[in-house]
């Protein structure tokens, strides 16, 4: 298994350019998030999403959009990038129990600025 | 609400020094998931324990162990014997059982820093 997966790894933007961060996982994890991280905050959710066709918001979705099309794959969009959205980015997954919570696994990263 | 505190920025210590590293949580649920990450200065995210709010017990992996106690909201992390490869940040993560699949809530993270 190739675990998380998440290209690129480094991006660098220009204000008001658009760019998608890809996401996939080879584990069939139906719970699929984004995080950003930023020096001295730990890390925020961004969105998350529970299965295919199904996402939410998490604590700073603004900005960013997210789809859910498949299992494996939760792509993060940015449609008009801001120098404040320059941070690390982080996809994870995890099974779904009821009444529970699955450890979630991270992929490696991307970091992104925005001048 | 739901938060977590890391209090100690960044500890620096020697080679083969004991270490704890702390972390105190809250919530206003009863069944709640507690996390220990660690990231190397690679970048990627370690998964290193995860506890539930009914387990009380104490686990001992190698030369980590965690102290987790309700009575003072804490699940702490200590390394024995610290080594060059344990230099890394570490984040202490809370997820409340209802929410669907795990929302995690991160500390702000502890650098360690241990030198030969």
């Amino acid at each position: 298994n190739a675990g998380v997966t998440q290209t690129p790894k480094f991006q660098v933007l220009k204000t008001g350019q658009s760019m998608t961060l890809q996401c996939a996982q080879d584990m069939n994890h139906e719970y699929m998030s984004w995080y950003r991280q930023d020096p001295g905050m730990g890390l925020r959710l961004i969105h998350y999403s529970v299965g295919a066709g199904i996402t939410d918001q998490g604590e700073v979705p603004n900005g960013y959009n997210v789809s859910r099309s498949t299992t494996e794959d939760f792509p993060l969009r940015l449609l008009s990038a801001a120098p404040s959205q320059t941070s690390v980015y982080f996809c994870a997954s995890s099974y779904i129990s009821l009444g529970s919570t699955d450890t979630q696994y991270f992929g490696p990263g991307t970091r992104l600025t925005v001048l | 609400a739901q938060k977590v505190t890391q209090a100690q920025t960044e500890i620096s210590v020697v080679e083969k020094e004991d270490v704890t590293l702390d972390c105190v949580y809250e919530t206003r649920d009863t069944t709640y998931y507690l996390f220990w990450y660690k990231q190397p200065p690679s970048g990627e995210l370690v998964f290193l324990i995860r506890r539930n709010s009914f387990d009380e017990q104490n686990e001992i992996s190698g030369r980590y162990s965690w102290n987790f106690q309700k009575s003072t909201s804490s699940f702490n992390f200590t390394i024995t014997a610290s080594q060059v490869v344990d230099s890394a940040v570490y984040f202490c993560a809370l997820s409340e059982a209802h929410n669907q699949g795990g929302k995690l809530i991160f500390g702000q993270g502890t650098e360690l820093s241990v030198k030969p």
